[in-house]
Parts: structure tokens; sequence; C-alpha cells
């Protein structure tokens, strides 16, 4: 089982510059999120989707885009580079089934994204 | 707002002895699940324990314990017998049963394990 596969794994962007960090999952989780993960903050909640064609923002979506056309894949879209996204970024999965829910999400290794 | 906190940025502990990671948080809902992960210096992030807001009994996962006071809103894990490999960054998070998708995470707490 190859979990959740995020790529690539590190990027350097210039200010100005878009890309798609991509997130594909090959457990058929429903759910799925994006996170930033910043120094001495914790992960803060990007974007996520409860299902294919759905999805939403959460605590900090600026500058991000996503869409949600499979159930396995949930990539993440940088529209403009900023300074301020520079990060880890991890995707993550879970069910959405309530007696399968006790194990939380299933992460991905995290991208470490530098903007210039 | 669901908020978690964790007071301790670092810790350390003796090899062999146990410890205790501090996590406190604030919610208004009445179901919730409280989790803790651990996330070595290789980065990824990887689960150790859940607890229900509704299981009387505090959860146990091998050397982790959870030490739940819900009217204290704490839930503090414990791990006993620490080990050179328990050397990591450990996140204290909540979600909200009314929405599984979302996850809000504590700031972490580095825990060095000294042999």
């Amino acid at each position: 089982n190859a979990g959740v596969t995020q790529t690539p794994k590190f990027q350097v962007l210039k200010t100005g510059q878009s890309m798609t960090l991509q997130c594909a999952q090959d457990m058929n989780h429903e759910y799925m999120s994006w996170y930033r993960q910043d120094p001495g903050m914790g992960l803060r909640l990007i974007h996520y989707s409860v299902g294919a064609g759905i999805t939403d923002q959460g605590e900090v979506p600026n500058g991000y885009n996503v869409s949600r056309s499979t159930t396995e894949d949930f990539p993440l879209r940088l529209l403009s580079a900023a300074p301020s996204q520079t990060s880890v970024y991890f995707c993550a999965s879970s069910y959405s089934v309530r007696g399968q829910i006790n194990y939380g999400y299933t992460f991905g290794s995290g991208t470490r994204l530098t903007v210039v | 707002a669901q908020k978690i906190t964790q007071t301790q940025p670092g810790m350390f502990v003796q090899e062999k002895e146990a410890v205790t990671l501090d996590c406190t948080y604030d919610t208004s809902d009445q179901s919730y699940g409280l989790f803790w992960y651990k996330q070595p210096s290789s980065g990824e992030m990887i689960f150790l324990i859940y607890q229900g807001s509704y299981d009387e009994q505090n959860a146990t996962e091998g050397r982790y314990s959870l030490n739940f006071q819900k009217a204290r809103k704490s839930a503090n894990l414990v791990i006993s017998a620490s080990q050179l490999g328990d050397s990591a960054m450990y996140f204290c998070a909540m979600r909200d049963d009314a929405n599984f998708n979302k996850f809000y995470f504590g700031s972490g707490t580095k825990l060095n394990v000294k042999p």
C-alpha cells in the first residue's frame, strides 16, 4: 500500500510563479485535506474535501486553489507564489465512516516549499 | 472556535523514565476526538493515540496513554519507559465530530530523550 503520496518532496519557486502540489491516496478515503506547517505554529488547514467534486476552505485558504475530480487525487495549486507561502505542506486523508475514524488522518510525507 | 494549547515547547527526559506532554483544548462542542501525533526529524506525521470525548476510560496504546480530564479540558500524553527513538516533535490535535475533516493542531512539544 502506498498510502498518501505527495510530489514533489522539495520545490523552490520564484515569487509570482505558480505550481501544483500533487497528492494521491489509494485507500479509498473520502476525506482529504491540505495543511501547512510553519515553525512554532503546528499544522493549519488550508483546504479540504469530503468527496469528489466537493471542496471547502480551511483556516488559511488565501493564495491556494484545490479541486477534487476523483476520490484518489487532491492537488493544491499555488496561484502566484509569495515568500509567505514558504512552508512544509502536508496532504492527509481519512475515512468518513464513524466506526473507522478513530485513527484520524493518514498523512503524506510532506512537500518542503521555498519561495524566493 | 476550537483551540489547542501545548505549553511546553521543549522537554528533556532520561531514557527509561516516564514523561508527560501537556495539552489543553477549548471547545464548546460536546462530541469531539483528541489525537496525538509524533513527528520525527524525518518529517512524517505518525498517529499515536485517540480519545473520544465520550470515552470513559483513558486510551492506551502500548507505551502511550492519554490522561483525559474532560472537566479540565486536558488531554495529556504519557510516554512510559522512554526510548531514544521517542525523540521527536509531538502534536496534540482535536477534531469536532460534526466535521471529521477538520483537525486543529497545537504548536507541538519537542521531546529529547537523553541516554
